[in-house]
């Protein structure tokens, strides 16, 4: 069963931090690693990450994946409030319809 | 560019009342189209997708249907509403990118909040 993990669950930080997101995934037919933040509504596109070890970044955030390990990481810096969200990881599959499995995602709380 | 558009918001229905979401998709053709439901504290599940006009797959038996009737339109419905069907849903697009190194990524319209009482 394909399966993509996030963790931690939740974390709490202080303004100026740097964070990191885990998110490990384990599909049939992988095509690439997709990153969102969930604020109140819906999900919001990051990332897109096809190939291992190639940096994707914007502004504070960016993002790695490693294929090898089926894993991609997640890294804010200088937190700020209004990063306090939900991160949700999903892994994108091959194929006519291009499944998409989401993790249950990492719940982020910036404190001033 | 493409947008996507998704109605109500918001709704209260109390159990045993029909359910009818709708999702609109502007600026692709043939998209992929998905619905998902969002349970409080709990990940995205996939409900239905659909690859065209009347092609409609299943991911979890439930009673909930979908429906595709023209291209750009994805319908969410229910004949009979349970409590367990309350959660946020949303409707997503995608479109099928044949260079495999291009990847692929869905977009999510604005979502309904569902609170069946």
């Amino acid at each position: 069963e394909d399966k993509v993990v996030q963790s931690p669950l939740s974390l709490v930080v202080h303004e100026g931090d740097t964070v990191t997101l885990n998110c490990s995934y384990e599909v049939t037919n992988f095509r690439s690693l997709l990153w969102y933040k969930q604020e109140k509504k819906a999900p919001t596109f990051l990332f897109m990450l096809t190939s291992s070890g190639i940096e994707k970044k914007s502004g504070r955030l960016s993002s790695i994946l490693d294929k090898k390990e089926l894993f991609s990481i997640l890294n804010i810096t200088a937190t700020q409030t209004g990063d306090s969200a939900i991160y949700l990881c999903a892994a994108a599959e091959t194929g006519g319809y291009q499944k998409v499995t989401f993790g249950t995602g990492t719940k982020l709380q910036v404190i001033p | 560019s493409q947008t996507i558009h998704q109605w109500p918001a918001t709704l209260v229905q109390p159990v045993g009342s029909p359910l009818s979401l709708e999702c609109t998709v502007e600026g692709t053709s043939n998209p992929n189209l998905y619905w998902y439901r969002q349970a409080a504290g709990r990940g995205l599940q996939l409900l239905f997708y659909s690859v065209g006009i009347g092609q409609i797959s299943s991911e979890v038996p439930q009673n909930l249907s979908a429906s595709r009737p023209q291209d750009r339109q994805f319908i969410l419905s229910s004949k009979k509403l349970l409590l367990s069907d309350s959660g946020f849903y949303l409707c997503a697009w995608s479109v099928l990118r044949p260079d495999p190194s291009s990847g692929n990524t869905i977009y999510f319209g604005e979502g309904s909040w569902l609170t069946v009482v």
